[in-house]
């Protein structure tokens, strides 16, 4: 199983919107109603900020939405904070494991 | 208040088995649907999925580390137990346990494994 496809690195100013991308295949994300979006500052365990492509776990801002088009979903964070700035990977169910992304590093300019 | 730690040796030998257990409270991996999973990521990497055991004892590997991993549980002590045989250098990482089934909703702290002679 390959690992998902994500940007490198993105950015935007404090108040915009970014979005990033995470191609997979029909084996995967294309398959499947079951990526997930996971947010990790440097030095801390992830956090589960989207689930089943869309939904919001309890206590994670409405800034964070999730979609999925074909074999690629999409986080987009909109209103663009300070604290944002982190390491985000996707995660998707592949009919037995599961697979990540490469990982994106988000910079707030 | 779900929490998950990991624990076990930060430095093994090249081809000695690594143990690491998982330890939880505030759910029990007797309910329906729940699903405990272990996820590495080495220094300045990505994160890699190994493992899930389910409530019901289903297990689930990672295609490229199956010969190598054995995922249990112990419901009555709260605990998932990850071995990991022949470990090697690229093996170094910070190995991570979370709680749940199509998401890992609650992760641990982590625990930084070295793997060196």
């Amino acid at each position: 199983q390959s690992a998902l496809t994500q940007p490198r690195s993105v950015s935007g100013s404090p108040g915009q919107s970014v979005t990033i991308s995470c191609t997979g295949t029909s084996s995967d994300v294309g398959g499947y109603n079951y990526v997930s979006w996971y947010q990790q500052h440097p030095g801390k365990a992830p956090k589960l900020m989207i689930y089943d492509v869309s939904k919001r776990p309890s206590g994670v801002p409405d800034r964070f939405s999730g979609s999925k088009s074909g074999n690629t979903a999409s986080l987009t964070i909109s209103g663009l904070q300070a604290e944002d700035e982190a390491d985000y990977y996707c995660c998707s169910y592949a009919g037995s494991p599961w697979v990540f992304g490469g990982g994106t590093k988000l910079t707030v300019l | 208040q779900i929490t998950l730690k990991e624990s076990g040796p930060t430095l093994v030998k090249p081809t000695q088995t690594l143990t690491l257990t998982c330890t939880f409270s505030g759910f029990s991996l007797s309910t329906s649907g729940v699903g405990v999973g272990w996820i590495r990521q080495p220094p300045g990497k990505a994160l890699e999925w190994l493992a899930l055991i389910y409530w019901d004892d289903d297990k689930r590997y990672s295609p490229s580390l199956k010969s190598r991993l054995t995922i249990t549980k112990d419901t009555s002590k709260n605990q998932v137990v990850l071995t990991m045989t022949n470990m090697d250098p690229v093996d170094t990482a910070t190995y991570y346990c979370a709680q749940g089934s199509s998401s890992l909703d609650y992760w641990g702290q982590g625990t930084l494994v070295t793997v060196s002679s």
